[in-house]
């Protein structure tokens, strides 16, 4: 089964802080992404990577960057959290076969507040 | 990607099987269809997805129309555990590295 595990389930930072959210997957998939989901909204793609190194901006990347060093670890920053960057973060893996299904799996997300 | 038409809500008692429908009637041929779930306050979870021929895996079975233009989602014997949001989603073959997009789902709510 794959999976994908993020760093906490939970976490509550203040204005201002860095923040760090880390992403594992055991899959030897080469795709990872960085999505936040708040009520309403939907599901929302921050950053996208296709390879160790390499990134994508997704539809909302403003106030956040990433960092891709190794190919099962995939790690979204908040270099200076705000409040509205209060949401439920979802990292997803995929496979990343070109022509084939692309089916993404995701982690079991974190609950970030800033205060 | 085609768009999804699913009802809001659905009810299922413990032990019988949940029918959750999906209209895609735009869908184009390189389209599968996926479904996803999500339970509250957790990350989204694959169960199934197919491109015209029926599946299934070991939570579900996904029944294709042979227009493609409709399908359904059967969890055998539902359990209170399967209580979630469940997500319909059209998607071509070829779109890896983009953003999934869920619609609002549908709410399954099972009960004893």
């Amino acid at each position: 089964d794959v999976k994908v595990t993020q760093s906490s389930r939970y976490l509550v930072k203040r204005t201002g802080e860095k923040v760090f959210l880390e992403c594992v997957q055991d899959m030897d998939h080469e795709n990872m992404f960085w999505y936040r989901q708040d009520p309403g909204l939907g599901l929302r793609l921050i950053y996208f990577s296709y390879d160790v190194k390499m990134k994508e901006k997704g539809d909302i990347p403003e106030g956040y960057s990433v960092s891709r060093e190794k190919k099962e670890r995939f790690s979204l920053i908040l270099e200076s959290a705000s409040t509205n960057q209060t949401s439920m973060y979802l990292c997803a893996s995929s496979l990343g076969l070109a022509g084939l299904t692309d089916t993404q799996y995701f982690g079991p997300g974190t609950r970030l507040t800033v205060l | 990607d085609a768009k999804t038409t699913q009802p809001t809500s659905m009810d299922c008692a413990e032990g019988r099987a949940a029918n959750l429908p999906c209209n895609h009637s735009t869908i184009s041929g390189n389209e599968y269809v996926y479904w996803y779930r999500q339970i509250h306050s957790q990350g989204p979870q694959y169960i199934i997805h197919g491109l015209k021929n029926n599946e299934t895996n070991e939570m579900a079975s996904l029944i294709i129309t042979e227009d493609r233009k409709s399908s359904t989602l059967i969890l055998p014997h539902a359990t209170l555990r399967d209580t979630a949001v469940y997500y319909c989603i059209v998607r071509p073959a070829n779109q890896a590295g983009t953003a999934l997009i869920f619609g609002k789902g549908t709410t399954l709510s099972v009960s004893s």
